[in-house]
């Protein structure tokens, strides 16, 4: 099974800050990578997919970059509504399967 | 628009059994497949398993297989998740999602609102 190691855990920024969290899979994942966004008591929203796609209606601020193995999500500048947990996503076609990174956190200092 | 609505909380007693629906609206139920993803308290995202709502062919997690089953019903544009042998870790919100359109269909672009499971004696 692939493994997805998402870094940091937890961070603090303040307002304006670029915020950036990576993801690590144990094997190449070509672009099948997705980003999300979960708010308390909130299901998660999908924020990049294929690695690199802004969803439809998401700000600017956000990004993602990365393929293979080596992934990255972007904040240009930390708002307060941003507070939320972010999970990467990856995908397995055979057998179909998806694996979550272990998500991280994000307060405001 | 698209909508996944989910059944209401359930609470239930170890080794019983729990069936979630997810009722959708607002696109072609059997052209898009769906995933059923679980969060214990405070704890991250683990997937379940996915349905292809058209011809209701299933894929588990291997934790699961055995205890979970996947089955739709085009008619009313139903999905169902049901868990049995529950033990006190299957307390967790269990969400249904879409499986979107991005490459092979693997990012869950709309998401239900989540059923609370509480399994306790």
């Amino acid at each position: 099974d692939i493994q997805m190691t998402q870094s940091p855990s937890s961070l603090s920024a303040s307002v304006g800050d670029r915020v950036t969290i990576t993801c690590q899979a144990s094997q190449d994942i070509s672009n099948y990578l997705n980003w999300y966004q979960q708010k308390p008591g909130k299901a998660p929203k999908l924020l990049i997919y294929d690695a690199s796609n802004l969803e439809t209606g998401v700000p600017s601020r956000f990004s993602g970059s990365g393929s293979g193995t080596d992934f990255t999500f972007t904040i240009s500048s930390l708002q307060p509504e941003d507070i939320a947990t972010y999970y990467c996503q990856q995908y397995d076609n055979l057998p179909p399967r998806i694996t979550f990174g272990g998500g991280t956190k994000v307060e405001i200092k | 628009q698209v909508q996944l609505v989910q059944s209401g909380a359930e609470v239930k007693k170890p080794g019983a059994s729990v069936k979630v629906s997810c009722k959708a609206s607002g696109y072609t139920f059997t052209s898009y497949y769906m995933h059923w993803v679980r969060q214990a308290p405070g704890q991250g995202l683990e997937w379940m398993g996915i349905i292809n709502p058209s011809g209701g062919s299933t894929s588990y997690a291997q934790k699961f297989q055995g205890r979970v089953t996947m089955t739709r019903d085009t008619s009313t544009s139903t999905v169902y998740m049901e868990l049995s042998s529950l033990r006190s870790e299957d307390t967790a919100v269990y969400y249904c999602a879409r499986a979107g359109v991005c490459s092979g269909g693997s990012c869950l672009d709309y998401w239900g609102q989540g059923t609370l499971v509480t399994v306790s004696s």
